[in-house]
């Protein structure tokens, strides 16, 4: 089946860094991959939808220029988190859709400190 | 997208059957209804789709009535793995629309 690999599964940055996440196809060839971001005890929210070659759509209330993505091939999709704060620190999903659905990266843990 | 209505938490003793019931009674013609498993720190698994009657797999069962405003997964004889946070979804089965989560419902099986 389509797997999504998304990496690192953790991190711990320091306030006013930059932290980058990546989300992989491997085995499938993705156009759009979307990012979500969880926090602890709540449901998963979309943040932005990555389109191959072209500019991210972020959802209202999502700042682009601190979340960048960048979705450079068909395979791989990045969300770059500029000058971290604290309350970046969450929980970061990927999304990606092969043939057979909605495939999910196993998250990233983000900790700003 | 069509909003969905779940309860926000379930127990359950081991080896007993849950059923889940979601409400979504804006689905559209074209929406199929999709569950997710999700655990701490995991993204979203993938668990049954269906889009009418009843669908069954090796792990659960989705009952989708005529029409179509709810569903219901059953997981037969949970265990304590199953604690688990259940999501809901309806959307369209093709082109690149992304899935909008609800609130989920929180299932606790206890021993």
């Amino acid at each position: 089946g389509a797997v999504v690999s998304q990496h690192p599964s953790w991190v711990i940055c320091k306030s006013g860094t930059s932290v980058k996440i990546e989300c992989r196809s491997l085995d499938f060839q993705a156009t759009t991959m979307f990012w979500y971001r969880q926090f602890p005890k709540q449901s998963l929210m979309l943040m932005a939808t990555s389109n191959e070659g072209s500019k991210a759509t972020y959802e209202q209330g999502v700042e682009k220029d601190k979340f960048l993505i960048n979705h450079a091939s068909l395979t791989l999709s990045t969300l770059t988190v500029t000058s971290a704060h604290p309350e970046d620190s969450s929980f970061y999903i990927c999304s990606a859709r092969g043939l057979s659905g909605y495939t999910f990266g196993s998250g990233t843990r983000l900790t700003v400190v | 997208l069509a909003k969905t209505t779940q309860p926000i938490s379930m127990d359950s003793y081991e080896g007993q059957e849950v059923n889940i019931t979601c409400s979504h009674n804006n689905i559209a013609t074209n929406d199929y209804i999709t569950w997710y498993q999700q655990f701490p720190s995991q993204g979203p698994r993938f668990i049954i789709q269906g889009y009418k009657t009843k669908v069954t797999n090796e792990v659960a069962s989705l009952f989708i009535p005529a029409d179509r405003k709810s569903s219901t997964l059953s997981l037969p004889r949970v265990s304590l793995s199953d604690t688990a946070v259940y999501y809901c979804l309806v959307g369209g089965n093709s082109g690149n629309t992304p899935l909008v989560f609800g609130k989920g419902t929180r299932l606790s099986v206890i021993a």
